[in-house]
């Protein structure tokens, strides 16, 4: 299995501050195909997780511009810019380039 | 708008069975794979496994393939999970999931979960 592998976050973070959330595979999620099989998820307190970022760095229909995802083969980040109260909750990541499936362990997010 | 309903879940002794459904609407349910995801009480997410849009075949966690067995009924628009000789550990909240429309590849949509809880 690939193993998701998330770092935490110093928090609280000041509100208006950006925040790196790092996530690092066993394996290249990177296809033959030049796509990166590393999505990012945000689980706000009280509710299911919504789909962030597709494909290492492709903003999912309707996310903030803040939210931006980058990385290599098997080294991924998260970043957020300026935080705000709304992006508190739980970060995962995920890979999807094969069976089964993984997520990260999670990385909580806290305001100041 | 696509909407996801999970039910089935509850307090459940070990050992037992249990049956989880997902009534799916919004969208054409036979044309799409489907997932289940789990989430522990400790905030662990676990990918369960999926199937394809006919039914014809389906990918599982290889630590829960042994007793779980997803299914699906298109004419109803239903998704299944059969849970068998559950464990404590299986204590979790289950989650139906669906990708997104081509290029998304995601889970872009989950529906509210339903809560699994297995004790004597």
């Amino acid at each position: 299995d690939i193993v998701m592998t998330q770092g935490a976050l110093p928090n609280p973070v000041p509100s208006g501050e950006s925040a790196s959330i790092t996530c690092q595979s066993s394996k290249s999620l990177l296809h033959s195909n030049g796509k990166t099989y590393l999505n990012w998820y945000l689980q706000r307190p009280g509710q299911s997780p919504q789909l962030l970022i597709y494909w290492m760095s492709t903003r999912a229909s309707g996310v903030s511009d803040r939210f931006s995802g980058s990385g290599s083969g098997t080294d991924f980040t998260l970043k957020i810019s300026s935080v705000e109260a709304e992006d508190v909750g739980v970060y995962y990541c995920q890979q999807f380039l094969e069976y089964p499936l993984t997520f990260g362990s999670g990385t909580k997010l806290e305001i100041k | 708008e696509v909407q996801l309903v999970e039910s089935g879940g509850g307090l459940v002794q070990p050992g037992a069975s249990l049956k989880l459904s997902c009534v799916a609407s919004g969208f054409t349910f036979s044309d799409y794979w489907m997932s289940w995801v789990r989430q522990t009480p400790g905030k662990t997410m676990e990918w369960i496994g999926d199937i394809k849009y006919d039914g014809s075949y389906t990918n599982y966690a290889p630590s829960l393939k042994n007793r779980f067995t997803i299914s699906r009924d298109n004419a109803k628009s239903t998704l299944y999970l059969q849970m068998s000789n559950v464990r404590s550990e299986d204590t979790a909240t289950y989650y139906c999931t669906r990708q997104g429309d081509y290029p998304v590849k995601g889970f872009a949509y989950w529906g509210q979960g339903t809560l699994v809880t297995v004790s004597s």
